[in-house]
This record gives C-alpha cells, sequence and structure tokens, in this order.
C-alpha cells in the first residue's frame, strides 16, 4: 500500500536558518503530493502541494519538488522565521485510493 | 468559505457516557474524513465518505465507534460507550473528487474530546 516517510524531529533552528524536512513517498499509482502546516490548537491546512514528477509547489518562501526519481517531495525554506513554528505533514493522495496518506509529521522550532 | 466547522471544540465526559462529534464540510465538496489525533499514534484515519456513502471504515477502531452522513452538509461521529484511551483530538476534513483527486483536504480546528 501507500507510505510516507518523514524526517523525525523535533527541528530546532535558528531565526534565518535554512530548513530541510525530508519526505519520501512509496504508491503504486500516480499520487499528488502535498506539504500541510499545523499551528498548535488548529487543524492541518495545506502548505503547498505538486501533481506531477518536476513540478515544485512553493508558498510563503516554502519550496517543495515532487522527484519520481528518488520518490521524494523534501520541503525547504531558505530563512526561517519564529512564526514558522508548527507540525509540517508530508502526504499523498492516490486517485485509486480515494484518500491521503500522511506521514507521522515533523514539529519545527524556530528560536529567535 | 466558511470552511470546514467541527462541534463541540472541548467534550468533557465520563467513561461510559455517548459522545457525539459534529462535523459540516465545505459546500460543494463530496468526500468526508474523520481522523484522530494522539501523541501516541499520530494522525489515524478512522472512516471517510464519498457522495455521503461509507467508502472505508477500517480505521474505526471497534465497535464503539460509529459514523453516519445523513446529507452532504453534515456528518457525525459518535462513541458509545466512551473510554479514557478515547480522548483525542478528533479532526473532521473535506475536499472534492471532481478535479481528478489533486484536490487538497481541508481540516476543521478538531474536537478536542477528554474522557475520564
Amino acid at each position: 500500500g501507500d507510505s510516507v516517510t518523514q524526517m523525525e524531529g523535533p527541528v530546532t533552528l535558528s531565526e534565518e536558518a535554512f530548513l530541510t524536512i525530508n519526505c519520501t513517498y512509496t504508491a503504486t499509482g500516480y499520487p499528488s503530493l502535498f506539504w500541510y502546516v499545523q499551528y498548535p490548537g488548529e487543524g492541518l491546512q495545506l502548505l503547498l502541494k505538486a501533481t506531477k514528477a518536476d513540478d515544485k509547489g512553493s508558498n510563503k518562501g516554502f519550496e517543495a519538488t515532487y522527484r519520481k526519481e528518488t520518490t521524494s517531495f523534501h520541503l525547504e525554506k531558505g530563512s526561517v522565521q519564529v512564526s514558522d513554528s508548527a507540525v509540517y505533514f508530508c502526504a499523498l493522495s492516490d486517485p485509486n485510493a480515494g484518500k491521503s496518506t500522511f506521514g507521522d509529521g515533523t514539529t519545527l522550532t524556530v528560536k529567535p | 468559505d466558511a470552511g470546514v466547522i467541527q462541534s463541540p471544540r472541548h467534550e468533557v465526559t465520563e467513561m461510559g457516557q455517548e459522545v457525539t462529534l459534529r462535523c459540516k464540510p465545505i459546500s460543494g465538496h463530496n468526500s468526508l474524513f474523520w481522523y484522530r489525533q494522539t501523541m501516541m499514534r499520530g494522525l489515524e484515519l478512522l472512516i471517510y465518505f464519498n457522495n455521503n456513502v461509507p467508502i472505508d471504515d477500517s480505521g474505526m477502531p471497534e465497535d464503539r465507534f460509529s459514523a453516519k452522513m445523513p446529507n452532504a452538509s453534515f456528518s457525525t461521529l459518535k462513541i458509545q460507550p466512551s473510554e479514557p484511551r478515547d480522548s483525542a483530538v478528533y479532526f473532521c476534513a473535506s475536499s472534492t473528487t471532481r478535479t481528478g483527486g489533486n484536490s487538497p483536504l481541508h481540516f476543521g480546528n478538531g474536537t478536542r474530546l477528554t474522557v475520564t
């Protein structure tokens, strides 16, 4: 079945540091890939997505590229802010399965 | 777009009581999902509906849990009887399949359930 493996946390960075959160996936079909972010006390919300190989999703300074050859969708940001502190989830959506598969989440803390 | 609306936001109940969680999906979305989130087990899919029909309930932990979707704008998740190990945050999410599976999930803000 489908699966998503993402970098274990927690991750602690200083403000303006470079961020990478690794995500790899296994899927039988041609999934769409997503990054969601969850702030304390809230539900998950979409951060960015990519629907086919070599697509780059981007939003709020975050980027991720759909790499079919390495089955990866790593999240990056060049300069993190304290307000980026949250839990980040990598996920895939398989049209044939009709549902999404989530990674375990990575907690990011950014210190001033 | 009012987003996915869940109620109540917090629920505290005693073991053995019935608990009903409610969800109103985004208008026009035809898929609805119930998730449970705990520190120990992370985010778990309990059940999902497509066009109001339950498609996969394999994540429902046991017969104490049941879910219904009587119409396109309302769903409930019921736990009867509740147990302390059911304490968690329960999320409802909706999406549309009309874009061929590329649509993201839209989550509500969750119901934090505490069973004492």
